[in-house]
């Protein structure tokens, strides 16, 4: 298979940073992608690694390692609004762009 | 900014009915995909097209049927709708260059 391994539940405080991590497996990777999802809501678009190194994009930062099949999502100054389900999802050679899912991190914000 | 859109958003519907969901982009999107969610789970690829006249079944085994006649239009037909269909469906366009954008979808309750 194709597992991807994130954390299911974080919790932090407003203004706080939080680190979400996730593993894939290396065979045949191509790209990652997180995603942001509010309850009841469509997924958006946060970030794309497909090089080692750190992507950043106001508030939000992606990591990738391609060689140890590992990402992260960085959120800094935590916001209430910021609290959804953090997707993460990887495109593998072949696939055509389709993206398998990751399982979700649920984060909660706390005042 | 994404433009895709489903209906309905959400539906209830009784054991046997045959219902189809719609699904319409207008970005010129080739490529497009359903997924089905279920409640604080992962997101399970059942269909995708390529382009026109072009479907393939996705990784999760599903009773549903698919047709892309246009490119703008992807809807998702079950022939007699049982409990077991209950989920959330989310359909979602990209291509080659650009990152899936996933619809508000519809939140199917069969009764």
């Amino acid at each position: 298979g194709q597992n991807i391994d994130q954390p299911t539940e974080m919790t932090a405080t407003e203004g706080a940073i939080v680190q979400i991590n996730c593993t894939y497996q290396t065979s045949g990777f191509n790209g990652l992608f997180w995603y942001q999802q509010h309850a009841g809501e469509a997924p958006t678009f946060l970030s794309y690694n497909v090089l080692d190194g750190l992507e950043e994009k106001g508030r939000f930062s992606s990591f990738l390692s391609r060689s140890k099949g590992y990402s992260y999502l960085l959120l800094k100054e935590l916001q209430m609004k910021d609290s959804a389900s953090y997707l993460c999802a990887v495109t593998f050679v072949g696939s055509a762009r389709q993206l398998t899912f990751g399982s979700g991190t649920q984060l909660t914000v706390l005042p | 900014e994404a433009d895709i859109y489903q209906t309905p958003r959400y539906l209830v519907i009784g054991t046997g009915k045959k219902i189809t969901l719609e699904c319409s982009q207008t970005m010129g999107h080739d490529k497009m995909y359903w997924y089905q969610q279920d409640p604080g789970m992962e997101l399970h690829l059942i269909h995708y097209s390529y382009g026109v006249n072009s479907t393939e079944k996705g990784d999760l085994s599903s009773e549903s049927t698919v047709s892309r006649i246009r490119t703008e239009h992807f809807p998702l037909t079950l022939e007699s709708a049982r409990p077991s269909h209950t989920s959330q469906y989310l359909c979602a366009s990209s291509t080659i260059y650009s990152p899936l954008h996933f619809g508000n979808g519809t939140r199917l309750t069969v009764t």
